[in-house]
């Protein structure tokens, strides 16, 4: 089974426009961390936001909002008045057990790629 | 403090060379991970080190790949015989591990990538 799904290959939204991109997750750990990233055009990945298996309030970095429904185990990244910049692949990623001491690798999902029009 | 730093960053190179990438990690970092991108396969993990100790190579696509990393500041992936199906980005990434307690999030810091292109 797919630890990461994301189910949009691709997204428009008009700018200045919230748009959601989804994720779900599959895990049987208590506590995993999930992660959205970005990736322009030029290539490199951006971290953007974090959400905690146990956090009691969905994570937010300035435009950026987690949606985290824990028992649907989703993970939903809201960019909220979408700007032009925003256009590139969005990932999500799951660590499992991030306290625990042995190794835990980074999951990640297929990518959105998400155009903002003008 | 400097980010993961990856060389070269862009490599074209002809069928059946080798092909080493160097990446150093974030002073203090305890996990590095080599993931390789392509537009068929997407983000692929290819083999991850914990404490310099590699943790899981099942990535690896084939003896072709070895990676090293000899001490705490410096990993390799080599490619020997490089074939055109090898032509992707590969990015190295760092990381801590999360403790109990402390705001790290164990988030993982990309380098810039190398882009390979065998001919």
């Amino acid at each position: 089974a797919q630890k990461i799904t994301q189910t949009q290959p691709g997204m428009f939204v008009q700018e200045k426009e919230a748009v959601t991109l989804d994720c779900t997750y599959d895990t049987s750990d208590q506590s995993y961390g999930l992660f959205w990233y970005k990736q322009p055009s030029s290539g490199e990945m951006i971290f953007l936001i974090y959400q905690g298996s146990y956090d009691e309030q969905n994570a937010t970095e300035g435009r950026y909002s987690l949606n985290f429904q824990k028992a649907r185990k989703s993970a939903n990244l809201v960019i909220s008045a979408s700007q032009l910049g925003d256009s590139a692949m969005y990932f999500c990623a799951m660590r499992e057990d991030p306290f625990r001491n042995t190794g835990n690798q980074f999951y990640f999902g297929t990518g959105t790629s998400l155009t903002v029009i003008p | 403090d400097a980010g993961v730093i990856q060389s070269p960053r862009h490599e074209v190179t002809e069928m059946g060379q080798e092909v080493t990438l160097r990446c150093k990690p974030i002073s203090g970092h305890d996990y590095l991970f080599w993931y390789r991108q392509t537009m068929m396969r997407g983000l692929e993990l290819l083999i991850y080190f914990n404490n310099n100790v590699p943790i899981d190579d099942s990535g690896m696509p084939e003896d072709r790949f070895s990676a090293k990393m000899p001490n705490a500041s410096f990993s390799t992936l080599k490619i020997q015989p490089s074939e055109p199906r090898d032509s992707a980005v590969y990015f190295c990434a760092s990381s801590l591990l999360a403790r109990v307690g402390s705001s790290n999030t164990g988030e993982l810091f990309f380098g810039e990538g190398s882009r390979l292109t065998v001919l």
